[in-house]
């Protein structure tokens, strides 16, 4: 089991342009998840899934867009780069479970800059 | 504001020694709690998951404690490595927010020789 993959590992783009970020799982998990993390703040939610054509907004939606055309990959798409976007981005997976119980398996992340 | 607080922020301790860290939350009605450990350059990782009726879980060396009344936890290390350096990171969901989690800002542990 590779677990949860994401590529690439650092990235640098300029403001404008824009890029995917890759997320796969092979667990067969049908919840996954984006975050963004940023220096002296938690984690926070960007878009999930709980299955294969099912999206949702979570905290910080603007300027991400998401879609899940199988269980395995979750790719998040930046349209058009801001400065604001320079973050760390992890994906995460886990069974579908009432009250959110199962744990959440991260991946190690996507560093990036935008210039 | 966030509804999740961690303290300290950070904190230094020598190997071989115990430290304490805690989590008050606001976030309501409360699901569950959960404690990461977040090696530097490395995406976080479970320590454990605690549900409203549980007040403690062990996981080796390291112990969580719940109190729902007081929306308090604290994670406690005992005889720290080296290997415990990292960032620990407390979560937690509510009942109403299915599959959004609440994420603490973490707190940096250093553990020197």
């Amino acid at each position: 089991n590779a677990g949860v993959t994401q590529t690439p590992k650092f990235q640098v783009l300029k403001t404008g342009q824009s890029m995917t970020l890759q997320c796969a799982q092979d667990m067969n998990h049908e919840y996954m998840s984006w975050y963004r993390q940023d220096p002296g703040m938690g984690l926070r939610l960007i878009h999930y899934s709980v299955g294969a054509g099912i999206t949702d907004q979570g905290e910080v939606p603007n300027g991400y867009n998401v879609s899940r055309s199988t269980t395995e990959d979750f790719p998040l798409r930046l349209l058009s780069a801001a400065p604001s976007q320079t973050s760390v981005y992890f994906c995460a997976s886990s069974y579908l479970a009432e009250r959110s119980y199962n744990e959440q398996f991260f991946g190690p992340g996507t560093r990036l800059t935008v210039l | 504001k966030n509804q999740v607080e961690q303290s300290p922020q950070s904190l230094i301790i020598l190997e071989g020694k115990n430290c304490t860290l805690q989590c008050n939350y606001t976030v309501s009605p409360f699901s569950n709690l959960r404690w990461y450990k977040q090696d530097t350059g490395r995406g976080p990782v479970s320590l454990t998951i605690m549900t409203f009726s549980e007040n403690t879980k062990s996981n080796g060396r390291y112990t969580a404690t719940l109190d729902a009344d007081t929306k308090q936890s604290s994670l406690h290390i005992t005889a720290s490595q080296l290997s415990d350096s990292a960032s620990y990171i407390c979560v937690v969901s509510s009942t109403d927010s299915w599959g959004k989690f609440q994420f603490g800002a973490g707190t940096q542990v250093v553990v020197t020789p």
